[in-house]
């Protein structure tokens, strides 16, 4: 099955970028996704790309896709305390199949 | 518009209880599915189901059961609760495309 890793932790100073990287195993994944969680809350969606693409911006999130290397980034401009949190890198083959691959998540701890 | 809601938001059971947990929607989505969440493992799939009167397992279904008799409602049941069955439960959406939409969570745990 599908496989989804990320690393543990991040800190970064405020006002700097943060890159949050994530790997995956199934070439086949269709959609890729970022989800952020603050404490105590649930998972918000954040961004998604497809397996077509190589990359997408949005406003301070850059998501780059390397279909190769199945490697998955996120890059957030300008970060800010209110960015802290634990972002999620999940992967889905997408039609009929159900499945969201999880990857462990990575704590972004903003230091003003 | 609600969106996903979930009850109780905490709760704490002895080791053998059974207990439900409680998941609604309001947005008409298809797609429901149950997660956990224990530390360092991201989200694992209980059970998820496509649609009213439809379910199937996940990759962690064992101990819990689920049902889906309408759209707007996915309970999830623990028949003998057990100390491993201790996490945050998330209940998900979606429609037939990409977009999963999450609830707020139920953090259990069982002594």
């Amino acid at each position: 099955g599908e496989d989804v890793e990320q690393s543990l932790f991040l800190s970064v100073r405020e006002g700097d970028s943060s890159v949050i990287n994530c790997t995956y195993t199934d070439s086949s994944s269709t959609y890729l996704y970022w989800y952020k969680q603050e404490p105590g809350a649930g998972l918000q969606l954040l961004t998604y790309i497809f397996s077509n693409m190589d990359m997408k911006q949005d406003q301070r999130l850059t998501v780059l896709l390397n279909k190769k290397d199945k490697h998955l980034s996120l890059r957030i401009a300008d970060t800010q305390t209110g960015d802290s949190a634990i972002y999620f890198c999940a992967a889905f083959l997408g039609g009929g199949y159900q499945k969201v691959t999880f990857g462990t998540g990575t704590k972004l701890q903003v230091i003003p | 518009n609600a969106g996903v809601t979930q009850t109780p938001k905490f709760q704490v059971l002895k080791t053998g209880q059974s207990m439900t947990l409680q998941c609604a929607q309001d947005m008409n989505h298809e797609y429901m599915s149950w997660y956990r969440q224990d530390p360092g493992m991201g989200l694992r799939l209980i059970h998820y189901s496509v649609g009213a009167g439809i379910t199937d397992q996940g990759e962690v279904p064992n101990g819990y059961n689920v049902s889906r008799s309408t759209t707007e409602d996915f309970p999830l049941r623990l028949l003998s609760a057990a100390p491993s069955q201790t996490s945050v439960y998330f209940c998900a959406t979606r429609t037939s495309g990409y977009e999963q939409y999450f609830g707020p969570g139920t953090r259990l745990t069982v002594t």
